[in-house]
C-alpha cells in the first residue's frame, strides 16, 4: 500500500546548490505530477508527465527540471536553488481512464 | 487559463453545525470539480468530486453541489467533528477522453470545528 512515495520529506539547502526530489509510485499510473504549495495559497502544478519520456511544463517551471525515464519514478531537479523555491513540494499520479489524483505525503524544502 | 476562487479562507464552527465552502472558476470548458482535504503535515487526498453532468452528489455527511451556469460549486459537511479539521481544497479541470491533468487549485479553507 505505499502510494507515491516521495524523498526527502525535509531538505536544507543553499542558495546556489543543486538537488533532486525523487517520486516513485507503485499503482502503474502512466500520469505523474509535481506541484508546489507556498504557504496560504493552492498546489500549483510545476510539470507533468503522462507516460514514460513524455514531460511538460504545467504553471510555474522556472528553474525546475523533470524526467521519465519509467512508469514506477518522476524526479524533480533544482538547479541554482533560489530563496523563491522554498516550499512544500508534492509528487502525484493518476491512471488514465480515471480522474482521481493521489498525492504523496509532501517534501518540505528551505532555500537559505 | 482556469481560475478558481474559493471562499472563506478560514472557517471555524461548532461540532455539530454544518459547514459550506464555496468556490467559482472561469473556464466554461472546466468538466471536473473535486474537493481535496489536507491534514496538517500530508499530502492531499481527494474526500468527494462532481462532474459536469452532475448537479449534486452526496457521500454520507459530505455533498457537493454545482451550478454550471454560474460557475460554482460548493462544499457541505454536515454534523461536523473535529476530526474534520484541516484544509480543504477545490479544484477545477477539463478531462477528456478519460484524461485528466492540470488540475487548478484553490487556495484552501482552514475549517476549524470546535468541541
Amino acid at each position: 500500500n505505499a502510494g507515491v512515495t516521495q524523498t526527502p520529506k525535509f531538505r536544507i539547502l543553499k542558495i546556489g546548490q543543486s538537488m533532486t526530489l525523487q517520486c516513485t509510485q507503485d499503482m502503474n499510473h502512466n500520469y505523474m505530477y509535481w506541484y508546489r504549495q507556498d504557504p496560504g495559497m493552492g498546489l500549483k502544478l510545476i510539470y507533468y508527465s503522462v507516460g514514460a519520456g513524455i514531460t511538460d511544463k504545467g504553471e510555474v517551471p522556472n528553474g525546475y527540471n523533470v524526467s521519465r525515464s519509467t512508469t514506477e519514478d518522476f524526479p524533480l531537479r533544482l538547479e541554482l536553488a533560489a530563496p523563491s523555491q522554498t516550499s512544500v513540494y508534492f509528487c502525484a499520479s493518476s491512471s488514465v481512464g480515471t480522474d482521481t489524483i493521489y498525492f504523496g505525503e509532501g517534501s518540505w524544502l528551505t532555500v537559505v | 487559463g482556469e481560475n478558481v476562487e474559493q471562499h472563506p479562507s478560514t472557517l471555524s464552527v461548532q461540532e455539530g453545525d454544518s459547514a459550506v465552502i464555496k468556490c467559482t472558476y472561469s473556464d466554461s470548458a472546466s468538466n471536473y470539480f473535486p474537493w481535496y482535504k489536507q491534514e496538517l503535515g500530508k499530502g492531499p487526498q481527494l474526500i468527494i468530486d462532481i462532474r459536469s453532468n452532475v448537479g449534486e452528489k452526496k457521500d454520507q455527511r459530505i455533498a457537493v453541489t454545482l451550478n454550471k451556469t454560474a460557475k460554482h460549486f460548493s462544499l457541505h459537511i454536515t454534523e461536523t467533528q473535529p476530526e474534520d479539521s484541516a484544509v480543504y481544497f477545490c479544484a477545477a479541470s477539463m478531462t477528456s477522453g478519460g484524461s485528466n491533468y492540470k488540475l487548478t487549485f484553490g487556495k484552501g479553507t482552514l475549517l476549524t470545528v470546535n468541541p
